[in-house]
């Protein structure tokens, strides 16, 4: 059973820059949920993408946006990179179904906006 | 709205001793999961033990216990026999469904951090 993956690992933007992630997720999820995680705090909900829609937002602006693809996989764009950008971005993924829909997570891309 | 509060921000523990991460939660859902992560350097949260509102026996996996405790509204991890890899970031965490139940976000704690001594 393949894992959630991400890429890239790392990535250096500068303010104004445009950027965008990239998640596959596990084998047999269906949905896909983005955190970011800024130094020294928990993650926080950017939104979720089942089936190819977002399904829910956290609050974030709308330069942050997202796709879901036919096999699952996830795209997070940023637009318009602010220096607080930088943080931690996860990529979690699930199967939606009634129960406990445990999110696992990948290893995660290491956004430093200079 | 809902919240998760840890309130130690790091603890030690000796190699081979047990050692108990509190959780507190905030809720007005009668239905909820509760999670606890694990966050090594390296940056990638690994899933630890679920505990659903309505399970009426304490989880476990493995070395992980789940210390659930309703009336208090508490979740502590309990991880026995504390081993030199244990050392890292933990973070309990809440699902929150909304949007007419659609969408389950999870809601996380500032965390712990552990460090396990030799």
């Amino acid at each position: 059973e393949t894992g959630v993956t991400q890429s890239p690992t790392h990535l250096i933007k500068t303010r104004g820059q445009q950027v965008t992630l990239r998640c596959s997720s596990q084998s047999g999820h269906n949905t896909v949920s983005w955190y970011q995680q800024a130094l020294g705090q928990g993650p926080q909900f950017i939104f979720q993408y089942y089936r190819e829609e977002e399904n829910g937002r956290g609050n974030f602006p709308p330069r942050f946006s997202g796709l879901q693809f036919p096999n699952y996989s996830s795209e997070l764009n940023v637009n318009a990179l602010e220096l607080d950008d930088s943080a931690l971005y996860l990529c979690a993924s699930s199967h939606s179904a009634s129960g406990e829909e445990t999110q696992y997570f990948g290893p995660g891309t290491r956004l430093l906006v200079l | 709205a809902q919240k998760i509060t840890q309130t130690q921000p790091g603890m030690f523990v000796q190699e081979k001793e047990a050692v108990t991460l509190d959780c507190t939660y905030d809720t007005s859902d009668q239905s909820y999961g509760l999670f606890w992560y694990k966050q090594p350097s390296s940056g990638e949260m690994i899933f630890l033990i679920y505990q659903g509102s309505y399970d009426e026996q304490n989880a476990t996996e493995g070395r992980y216990s789940l210390n659930f405790q309703k009336a208090r509204k508490s979740a502590n991890l309990v991880i026995s026999a504390s081993q030199l890899g244990d050392s890292a970031m933990y973070f309990c965490a809440m699902r929150e469904t909304d949007y007419g139940g659609a969408t389950n976000k999870l809601i996380f704690g500032t965390g712990t951090l552990l460090a396990v001594q030799p």
